[in-house]
């Protein structure tokens, strides 16, 4: 079975903080997605970013960074100078690759930005 | 170039009564996924459909029905409302690939139901 764990539920960091957001999963596919999404206090999914299994290299886009650990199964995400903008729930999830996978996703870490 | 189109956008409606949600998929995604999110809950899985057959199921109550149609629009019915029905729903579409590999997942911005 396939499970995420995002075991902050919350977390609030002062403007300019870096935060690290946590994510393992559990999977018994060996080749599988991992996935970032953001929702906003608007409600919308925003898709961050989606990694394929066998491509264990870090990325960078602007100030988010993704630390993707197979051997540790965790797939993290670092927001580096946080902004009030950056207020959200974030959301990280695993699929399979195959016609009838779906996206499985975990409970969700809400951040908080303050100013 | 357009994402994924949902409608309504809010939808207010009253116990026992009936709604449809609708979704167009980006141009040529012939896949379809329908998910609901309760008020501080994670998006679960309700149904997923390629090619206007149902692909998989997850926990769809017996009272929701959906399908997709030729143009690949899909429809989601809910019927007996109940106030716990009250939730966001999103619908995300993608394309399989010719190795049956998904593409990634577009989410539209989903439909949030209030019953009353």
């Amino acid at each position: 079975a396939q499970k995420v764990t995002q075991a902050q539920t919350e977390i609030s960091v002062v403007e300019k903080e870096d935060v690290t957001l946590d994510c393992v999963y559990e999977t018994r596919d060996t080749t599988y997605y991992l996935f970032w999404y953001k929702q906003p206090p608007s409600g919308e999914l925003v898709f961050l970013i989606r990694r394929n299994s066998f491509d264990e290299q870090n990325e960078i886009s602007g100030r988010y960074s993704w630390n993707f650990q197979k051997s540790t199964s965790s797939f993290n995400f670092t927001i580096t100078a946080s902004q009030v903008v950056d207020s959200a729930v974030y959301f990280c999830a695993l699929s399979g690759v195959n016609r009838d996978d779906k996206i499985i996703f975990g409970k969700g870490t809400r951040l908080h930005i303050l100013p | 170039a357009a994402g994924v189109i949902q409608s309504p956008r809010h939808l207010i409606k009253e116990k026992r009564e009936t709604a449809t949600l609708k979704c167009y998929p980006i141009s040529r995604h012939d896949t379809v996924y329908w998910y609901q999110q309760g008020p501080g809950q994670d998006p679960q899985f309700l149904i997923s459909f390629y090619e206007k057959m149902q692909s998989d199921k997850g926990s769809i109550p017996d009272r929701f029905s959906a399908q997709q149609f030729s143009d690949y629009h899909s429809e989601l019915n809910m019927s007996s409302l109940e106030l716990g029905d009250s939730a966001l729903y999103f619908c995300a579409s993608s394309l399989v690939g010719r190795g049956g590999l998904n593409t990634e997942a577009f989410f539209g911005q989903g439909t949030r139901l209030t019953v009353v």
